[in-house]
């Protein structure tokens, strides 16, 4: 069983800062997605990486994911109160389908 | 247009009875899923079937019963509700062996 550990569970921050969530497992993935979740809704797609070492940037948004693809993390540069949400890191594994297994997500509270 | 929906958007029920929920997805994908997230919010994987077939079906209680009556839709059915069904139950699909899964917006299930 694959199983995806996220830390911290809960980050409260004030706008303007800093902030990382990490994403850990002791299973090597296919490919490693983040996920963002507002209330009363699906989980949205935020972004794939499928290389180890691999790093992307979406605007204040960096994602790694680990040389040996079995972590990741996620790092949000000046955070914004829109920025509020939980976090969801999956990952996945080609040969079962691509099937997903989901950590259990960051709630992030940007106060303005 | 919606990507992937969802009927009921909330369903409160008793115990014991029989209910289903609908999915439905416009956006030519040829795999879907069920999910399950619980009160924690830790995302769980039910079901996957592609073409209408089913490839994934991980340990859940035969009392749920995925029917995929065609490639755009997957509807759960489930048996004898127990209050430990309570959760909220999103829809997803893919295509092909891309990553990207898109998700419906959700059924809260409330069995009392």
């Amino acid at each position: 069983t694959q199983l995806l550990e996220q830390s911290p569970q809960f980050l409260s921050i004030q706008e303007g800062e800093n902030l990382t969530v990490y994403c850990n497992s002791s299973s090597v993935f296919s490919s490693l997605q983040w996920y963002r979740q507002e209330p009363g809704e699906g989980p949205v797609l935020l972004v794939t990486v499928v290389t180890g070492g691999e790093v992307k940037k979406l605007k204040r948004l960096t994602f790694q994911f680990g040389d040996a693809r079995k972590d990741s993390s996620l790092h949000i540069t000046a955070a914004q109160p829109g920025d509020t949400g939980l976090y969801l890191c999956a990952g996945g594994i080609k040969a079962a389908g691509n099937k997903l297994t989901f950590g259990g997500g960051t709630r992030v509270l940007v106060k303005p | 247009d919606t990507a992937v929906s969802q009927t009921p958007k909330y369903l409160v029920t008793q115990m014991g009875n029989d209910k289903s929920i609908k999915c439905e997805q416009n956006l030519g994908h040829d795999t879907m899923y069920w999910y399950k997230q619980d009160s924690k919010k830790f995302l769980k994987i039910m079901f996957s079937y592609n073409n209408k077939e089913l490839i994934i079906n991980e340990t859940v209680p035969n009392r749920f019963s995925p029917k995929s009556p065609d490639k755009a839709h997957l509807n759960l059915h489930i048996n004898s509700l127990e209050l430990g069904d309570s959760a909220v139950y999103f829809c997803a699909s893919r295509w092909g062996f891309t990553d990207t899964q898109y998700f419906g917006p959700g059924t809260r299930l409330t069995v009392l």
